[in-house]
């Protein structure tokens, strides 16, 4: 079956400008998650959703980021009045139950969002 | 005090030089160990789960061990199309997996 998408693959913004991420997990997936990668650094966590609800929004970075979901599918990532620090690679993940009981969960990745704010 | 890390950074093999990737770990309650394969500009491609020491899994090349303090990905007479960053991430408990910086691996022809 298909897997997780992002659009767009691509961003090139200009500083102080608004973007929205989108993120289209696999079919079934309750769980979701956002990530940030910079040039050689880890995955940085920023949020997870458990159906259309974020138990956990502790990675957010700065009020300027907001995240929803809809439908318990779809999930868009805003960054209000981006700055460069925001530049990064924005993957985002899906698992099939997310951190409630039974086994671990495997997360899925999509290929990314590539962001530069000039 | 990071929990989970990986070593070395980086690591250069002629193709057919096998050798191990470590990624150790300092929670208690784990919960499952993942290890994913992730190209330039690309996201993380899962390769494998493991759930409690002891377990071994593999897939071609690659053999990732478990032990209760780290795990080992194991690349036996590796390719050229193996070069890639190999994250290894731990979840502890009901918690949000933590991942590892990675190690990069380059095989050369």
């Amino acid at each position: 079956g298909a897997g997780v998408s992002q659009s767009p693959s691509n961003k090139v913004t200009e500083k102080g400008k608004d973007v929205e991420l989108r993120c289209d997990p696999i079919s079934g997936h309750t769980a979701l998650y956002w990530y940030r990668q910079s040039l050689g650094q880890g995955l940085e966590f920023l949020i997870y959703f458990q159906g259309n609800s974020a138990p956990d929004k502790s990675g957010l970075p700065s009020d300027r980021f907001s995240a929803e979901r809809t439908g318990g599918s779809v999930s868009t990532l805003t960054i209000q009045r981006t700055q460069q620090e925001d530049s990064a690679v924005y993957l985002c993940a899906s698992s099939r139950r997310g951190n409630y009981g039974g086994a671990s969960d495997t997360q899925y990745f999509g290929p990314g969002t590539r962001l530069t704010v000039l | 005090e990071d929990q989970v890390t990986q070593s070395p950074e980086a690591l250069r093999l002629q193709e057919g030089e096998s050798s191990s990737l470590n990624c150790s770990y300092t929670v208690s309650g784990l919960r499952g160990l993942f290890w994913y394969r992730q190209d330039p500009g690309k996201g993380p491609e899962f390769l494998f789960t493991l759930y409690s020491a002891g377990e071994e899994k593999e897939k071609e090349r690659l053999k990732a061990t478990l032990t209760k303090k780290e795990s080992f990905l194991h690349i036996t007479a590796p390719k050229p199309e193996d070069s890639a960053t190999y994250l290894c991430a731990v979840q502890e408990g009901s918690y949000i997996p933590t991942f590892g910086r990675g190690t990069s691996l380059i095989v050369h022809p």
